[in-house]
């Protein structure tokens, strides 16, 4: 059971917007940032949004990160093909002393 | 290339040890925080050890405290995760992940490619 809780599948056409939730509580996603991952079959998870918000240089502006509260979203417009990976959110919870992360989302691009 | 190699990792039976090493290079290891993450198969991302830059601060999931150590060695750039009383559930993946400057609790932002370990008799 996963401290913070994502769906555990999401799916959508080619150019359609999906978003990816992710809740937790006042000690992780309430008071820190929220970071997001992708990990493409087979390989090493890849940072997709720091600090709730930010993209790192080279990802692609398709992909999106907001934060209200005590939850957060991931946003993809324009789905491509090779969208279809497991994302994941991740944030440090303070009672834990610990990082945290969601159970994943399996993204599918029918 | 910034880049962080893990290697160690390998086929032990149930109470046995191993240790894990994280090569780094491309960039200043010593400013940086570390972490060390496993994926059981199928399964999702684990956080399991943080250690800041300088080594004064470090943290564990309650699933690995007291069995694992993590350490650096910046004159090696490295870091490491000594396994002790191994369980099957400790099968997984083990990546180690590079964190934010000093000790801020930011972004895993370059992983490794991964190490094997499989706890079975």
């Amino acid at each position: 059971q996963s401290v913070l809780t994502q769906p555990p599948s999401a799916s959508g056409t080619p150019g359609q917007r999906v978003t990816i939730s992710c809740s937790g509580g006042n000690s992780n996603i309430g008071s820190n940032y929220v970071y997001w991952y992708q990990q493409l079959p087979g390989t090493a998870p890849k940072l997709l949004i720091y600090r709730n918000t930010q993209r790192p240089s080279g990802v692609p502006d398709r992909f999106s990160g907001s934060k209200s509260g005590t939850s957060a979203s991931l946003a993809i417009s324009g789905l491509r093909s090779e969208d279809e990976a497991d994302y994941y959110c991740a944030t440090w919870d303070g009672s834990l002393s610990g990082w945290v992360f969601g159970g994943g989302t399996k993204l599918t691009v029918l | 290339e910034v880049q962080l190699v893990e290697s160690g990792g390998g086929l032990v039976q149930p109470g046995g040890s191993l240790r894990l090493s994280c090569a780094s290079s491309g960039f200043t290891f010593s400013s940086y925080e570390m972490n060390w993450v496993r994926q059981a198969p199928g399964k999702g991302l684990e956080w399991i050890s943080y250690i800041s830059s300088s080594g004064d601060n470090i943290y564990y999931a309650d699933s690995v405290k007291g069995r694992f150590t993590i350490s650096r060695d910046s004159a090696k750039n490295s870091l490491y995760l000594q396994m002790n009383s191994l369980r099957p559930e400790d099968t997984a993946v083990y990546y180690c992940a590079r964190g934010g400057v000093g000790a801020t609790f930011d972004a895993f932002d370059i992983w490794g490619q991964g190490t094997m370990v499989t706890v079975s008799s």
